[in-house]
């Protein structure tokens, strides 16, 4: 266990549905960052954020997907219109001053 | 950009084996290097990392060597056990927003 916990650990959605996966990272940590996992491929970079402050997002991160964290602890991801193409695992990740991530067991999407 | 090249599988191994997971790099300046382990349906923990040009990570039985002048940080074991089985990454962060960047893995499995 890293101390970053996902949920839902698990998430199966029709096309077109919208969904949100939450993320709590390490609490003395200040840098939350979100990747995305296909199947067979190292995990890819989508944003990041430094306390609530988002500074920087991917090409992969379509205007369909919106992160937020409102108070510089716990951290949503949000998939709107969701398409076949979006399964994936979504993994969470934080940093801190011993300037190693921490990642989160993942959050497994499949759109059918 | 920065890229990191990891050797592709998978990798097949007897139990007590050798093991080595060539891992290449190319980055702005001197990063910080890691390697990540992921056991099936679970997200990435760290397994070892090193900071500096000769330094050598380890943990578990794994070792690496942060090799500048190859811009090399190859995974080595010298007896491997069924519960090594997992997908192996290498990683680097980008300098400044420390977002990290992925070679693909490598699928290893021990077979007693």
């Amino acid at each position: 266990d890293t101390g970053v916990s996902q949920n839902p650990r698990h998430k199966i959605t029709k096309r077109g549905q919208n969904v949100t996966f939450r993320c709590d990272p390490i609490s003395e940590h200040n840098r939350l960052y979100w990747y995305r996992q296909t199947l067979g491929q190292g995990p890819e970079f989508l944003t990041y954020f430094q306390n609530e402050a988002q500074l920087e997002k991917s090409r992969l991160l379509s205007d369909r997907f919106s992160a937020e964290r409102p108070k510089g602890s716990f951290s949503t991801l949000e998939i709107q219109r969701t398409e076949q193409g979006d399964s994936a695992m979504y993994l969470c990740a934080s940093w801190g001053l011993a300037e190693t991530q921490y990642f989160g067991p993942g959050t497994r999407l499949l759109v059918l | 950009g920065d890229s990191v090249t990891q050797m592709e599988g998978p990798v097949t191994l007897s139990e007590e084996a050798f093991l080595t997971i060539n891992c290449t790099y190319t980055a702005t300046g001197y990063p910080s290097l890691f390697w990540y382990v992921q056991y099936p349906g679970e997200g990435l923990q760290l397994l070892l990392k090193a900071t500096k040009a000769d330094d050598k990570g380890s943990n578990k039985g794994f070792e690496a060597t942060y090799r500048k002048e190859t811009t090399s940080f190859h995974l080595e074991k010298g007896s491997v056990q069924v519960s090594d089985s997992a997908v192996y990454f290498c990683a680097l962060p980008n300098f400044g927003n420390e977002k990290l960047t992925f070679g693909t893995g490598t699928r290893l499995t021990i077979i007693p």
